[in-house]
C-alpha cells in the first residue's frame, strides 16, 4: 500500500554536473509521469511512460534531459549538464491503465543548481 | 498549445463557501480534474468531470459545463486546512494521456 517514492528529497548540484533523479511508483500503476514545477508555479509535463509503449517525450525542454523507466517500475529522469534555469522540484506521478485523469504524486525531488 | 485560466488567488473566512473557476480551450477536450497542492507538498486528486454537472465528494463539489468550456470546484465550510493552491487539469484526444496543468488558485482561508 505504499505510495509514489522519489529519491533523492533535495538535490544541491553544481552547474555543469549531471543529476539522476529516481521514482517508485504505486505497484500496479502502468502510467507513470514526471513533471517540473518552479516555485510558484503550475506543473510542466515533461514525460510519459504506459506500460512497455514508446515513451510520450514531447514535454522535454531539451536534449539534456532524458527518462528511462523499466517495464511497469523504477523510473530515472537524468540531466545532464545541468543549468541554473533547471532548479525546480520534479515530481513523478502514477496513475492506472485509462485512469490518466486520476495521478498520484510523489514527494518530489528539490533540485537546486548551484 | 492548449492553456487554461484560473484566479491567481481567492481569499475567503472559515465557515463560508468559495468557487475556483477554471476555463479551458475547447478543442479535443475531455475531462477536467482537480489537485489540491499545499506549500512544500505534492499534489493531491480531488474530482474530475467528464460529463455536465455536479459531482460531489463530502465538503468539495466539481463542476462542467462542456458548452462553455468552464467548470470550477467548490468548497463549502471552509477550514483553515484549506489554504492551499487548487490545480485543474485537462485531458485532451490526440494530446496522448497526459494532463495539461493550469497555473493554481492559492486559496487564503482566514479567521
Amino acid at each position: 500500500g505504499a505510495g509514489v517514492s522519489q529519491s533523492p528529497s533535495n538535490k544541491v548540484t553544481e552547474k555543469g554536473k549531471d543529476v539522476e533523479l529516481r521514482c517508485d511508483p504505486i505497484s500496479g500503476h502502468t502510467a507513470l509521469y514526471w513533471y517540473r514545477q518552479r516555485l510558484g508555479q503550475g506543473l510542466e509535463f515533461l514525460i510519459y511512460f504506459q506500460g512497455n509503449s514508446a515513451p510520450d517525450k514531447s514535454g522535454l525542454p531539451s536534449d539534456r534531459f532524458s527518462a528511462e523507466r523499466t517495464g511497469e517500475s523504477v523510473s530515472t529522469l537524468t540531466i545532464q549538464r545541468t543549468q541554473q534555469e533547471d532548479s525546480a522540484v520534479y515530481l513523478c506521478a502514477s496513475s492506472l491503465f485509462r485512469r490518466d485523469y486520476e495521478q498520484y504524486f510523489g514527494p518530489g525531488t528539490r533540485l537546486t543548481v548551484t | 498549445g492548449q492553456s487554461l485560466e484560473q484566479p491567481s488567488e481567492v481569499t475567503a473566512v472559515e465557515g463560508a463557501i468559495v468557487q475556483i473557476n477554471c476555463t479551458y480551450q475547447t478543442s479535443g477536450f475531455y475531462g477536467l480534474s482537480w489537485y489540491q497542492q499545499h506549500d512544500g507538498g505534492a499534489p493531491t486528486f480531488l474530482s474530475y468531470n467528464a460529463l455536465d454537472g455536479l459531482e460531489e465528494t463530502g465538503r468539495f463539489s466539481s463542476f462542467l459545463s462542456r458548452s462553455d468550456s468552464y467548470g470550477y470546484l467548490l468548497l463549502q465550510e471552509l477550514q483553515m486546512k484549506d489554504s492551499a493552491s487548487y490545480f485543474c487539469a485537462v485531458t485532451y484526444t490526440g494530446g496522448g494521456n497526459k494532463l495539461t496543468f493550469g497555473t493554481g488558485t492559492q486559496l487564503k482561508v482566514e479567521l
